[in-house]
């Protein structure tokens, strides 16, 4: 199964809403989780099974979508919001990542 | 706390085979639905997938790496062993290891290490 995340980059100010978009080849009923990265850091677990916020992920983050198509939004950034996100789904027991969407400061 | 530490060369040769330990803490491999996985990150590109070993001993890897890769965990020592064989310039990465629990957070790497570049060079 292979994901398509769009797009590939982002310009948005401080206190923008902003959406991307992650396309699934086949259905994965909500097996996708949202992950952001930061430079030369480790990708950190936003959102897990579409929707579900990870434990002190701030609640500016939201997932959404079933199936093929998936949504991350974030409302309101912040200065730490910028940085690059990568959707991931879970099919047969193994893993695929997008190509990642960097947010950039416009 | 869950912890994960990737230990490995930093320098490997072309045609070697590199051979990368995931040391974690906090958690059991034995435990039900719990997962160890392998991604790596080429400088400035996207991340992907490698393989993942599950507690119960069941193993997924990319189909485009398959034939060079091999993961394998020792429960008692609290491991996972990956290993990269015939590798070539462009296995040049950040090789990150990552804990999933199925039961308690389906279908993510909740856990991740802080990775570990390995340049491969002659």
């Amino acid at each position: 199964i292979q994901l398509t995340q769009s797009p590939a980059s982002l310009s948005a100010s401080v206190g923008d809403e902003v959406t991307i978009t992650c396309r699934a080849s086949q259905g994965i009923r909500t097996y996708l989780a949202w992950y952001q990265q930061r430079p030369g850091k480790a990708p950190r677990l936003l959102i897990s099974a579409a929707s579900t916020l990870h434990g002190g992920v701030p609640s500016r983050f939201s997932g959404s979508g079933f199936g093929t198509e998936f949504t991350l939004t974030i409302s309101d950034l912040q200065p730490e919001d910028f940085a690059t996100y990568y959707c991931q789904q879970l099919n047969d027991y193994s893993w695929t990542f997008g190509q990642g969407t960097t947010l950039e400061f416009k | 706390q869950i912890t994960l530490k990737e230990s490995g060369p930093t320098l490997v040769k072309p045609t070697q085979t590199l051979t990368l330990t995931c040391t974690f803490s906090g958690f059991s491999l034995s435990t039900q639905a719990s997962g160890v996985g392998w991604i790596r990150q080429p400088p400035g590109k996207a991340l992907e997938w490698l393989a993942v070993i599950y507690w119960d001993g069941d193993k997924r890897y990319n189909p485009s790496l398959k034939t060079r890769l091999s993961i394998t965990k020792d429960t008692f020592k609290n491991q996972v062993v990956l290993t990269l064989a015939n590798v070539d310039p462009l296995d040049t990465a950040t090789y990150y290891c990552a804990f999933s629990d199925f039961e308690a957070i389906p279908a993510a790497l909740i856990h991740w290490g802080q990775g570990s570049l390995v340049t491969v060079s002659s």
